[in-house]
């Protein structure tokens, strides 16, 4: 089974400091991990992924996650907080075979204060 | 990227009665959709898998009876709340792959649906 633990479940950064979001995951076989944001009663957007390649992955709007097998961690990362990066974090894992589906942890509510 | 569109955003009904969400690829077909459902302050958690062309795979713990899912197309699959009851209020999410995609190929989520039982 595959899950992914994300620690912390609100954060809080000031304005252009670093934001550092950590998911760690559990799979059996190499998996594919993904980071979405999802702001107020909207859906979700993909910010990056991992899917083998790199272990740096380079994401939107500044983000970016590094695929560390031997901690099994895939944290996410910005060196320079916005305010418009407040919002909700959720990181998710997929294996391949079967249906694919995908499973969320259980997010980070990023605040960014002034 | 492709995109997933769900219909409604929001919507209210009243108790006992039944609701229809819908959910297109599109740009993209895909073979296989999913159903989130999402409670306030919490994460994501999958209902069920629709296939087109065949029935859906629920989650454990989810009343297929009571959230009907149809994919009656590669383009469109619809979940129907039967019966609703104020517990089912909730923010329900698709989410929709391009069959064509490799393995490495994300799923494409919709907007969302909020869902007000009263």
């Amino acid at each position: 089974a595959q899950s992914v633990t994300q620690l912390g479940s609100h954060v809080s950064v000031s304005e252009g400091a670093l934001v550092l979001l950590r998911c760690n995951y559990s799979s059996s076989v190499p998996p594919y991990l993904f980071w979405y944001v999802q702001y107020p009663n909207q859906g979700l957007q993909l910010l990056l992924k991992y899917t083998s390649a790199a272990t740096l992955v380079k994401g939107i709007n500044g983000f970016e996650a590094e695929f560390k097998k031997s901690e099994t961690s895939f944290h996410l990362t910005k060196p320079s907080a916005h305010m418009s990066d407040a919002a909700e974090y959720f990181c998710a894992v997929r294996v391949n075979g079967g249906y694919q589906k995908v499973t969320f942890g259980t997010g980070t509510k990023l605040q960014v204060i002034p | 990227g492709a995109v997933v569109s769900q219909h409604p955003s929001r919507v209210i009904c009243k108790s006992g009665t039944s609701v229809k969400i819908e959910c297109r690829s599109l740009d993209f077909q895909a073979t296989t959709m999913f159903w989130y459902r999402q409670f306030p302050k919490q994460s994501l958690m999958l209902m069920a898998t629709s296939n087109e062309g065949s029935k859906a795979t629920y989650e454990q713990g989810v009343e297929k009876d009571k959230f009907l899912i149809n994919h009656a197309s590669l383009t469109l699959s619809t979940l129907t709340v039967t019966s609703a009851h104020p517990e089912d209020s909730s923010f329900y999410i698709c989410s929709a792959r391009d069959r064509r995609g490799a393995g490495n190929t994300e799923a494409f989520f919709g907007q969302g649906t909020r869902l007000t039982v009263v």
